[in-house]
């Protein structure tokens, strides 16, 4: 099993331009989450997906940022147009389910710096 | 929404001693798990354990999930250990984290 998969690894990129970070979750996996990494914040979720239907989108922090799963092996998050303030590590990670109980897996980040 | 809180925050050793992480939460939880951060900044994975205790090597964990805690020890421990340490607890979907605790071992 490869992990959670998640490209690219660094994307530096300049304020205005349109950011897409793409991931791809374990095999048989149903659920799909975004979160972000700042050392203000932490680590906060963006967006999470069940079966590929967005479930709650309350952590997005503004219309600039859109995320899709179109299918249970590929989900992109896009920023249009990037700020400074977007620079941020961005991770992926896809839950399985072992009733009651659920356990997740992390992809390895993209590094965002927006100039 | 279930809070989540870590300590120490921070915490320095030498190598070769031993820590005991704490991570105390708010509220009734389907899923604990401690991750690692290491320099590189992946997330590893350490133990998945809403309940109970769990070793694996130098490391072990124990949730008493009534109490609403969780403890991470590390035992004996090495350079490689330093980094962040984070517990993440799910009440009803989402795995929330806290704000780690950032090891440094010293050789």
């Amino acid at each position: 099993d490869a992990g959670v998969i998640q490209s690219p690894r660094h994307e530096v990129t300049e304020m205005g331009q349109e950011v897409t970070l793409r991931c791809k979750p374990i095999s048989g996996h149903n659920s799909l989450f975004w979160y972000r990494q700042t050392m203000m914040r932490g680590l906060e979720l963006l967006i999470y997906f069940n079966n590929n239907v967005p479930i709650d989108d309350s952590g997005m922090p503004e219309d600039r940022f859109s995320a899709k799963m179109p299918n249970a092996s590929f989900s992109t998050l896009k920023i249009q147009p990037s700020e400074p303030r977007d620079s941020a590590v961005y991770f992926c990670a896809s839950r399985y389910r072992v009733l009651p109980h659920y356990g997740y897996t992390f992809g390895s980040g993209t590094r965002l710096t927006v100039v | 929404g279930i809070q989540v809180e870590q300590s120490p925050p921070d915490l320095i050793l030498q190598e070769g001693a031993n820590s005991t992480l704490r991570c105390n939460f708010s509220d009734s939880v389907n899923n604990l798990q401690w991750f690692h951060q290491n320099p590189w900044g992946q997330l590893i994975n350490l133990f998945y354990i809403p309940s109970g205790t769990k070793q694996n090597g130098r490391l072990s964990a124990t949730t008493v999930a009534t109490e609403r805690y969780s403890l991470l020890y590390i035992s004996s421990s090495q350079t490689t250990d330093s980094g962040v340490y984070f517990c993440a607890v799910q009440g009803a979907q989402k795995l929330v984290f806290g704000q780690g605790t950032r090891l440094t071992i010293n050789p």
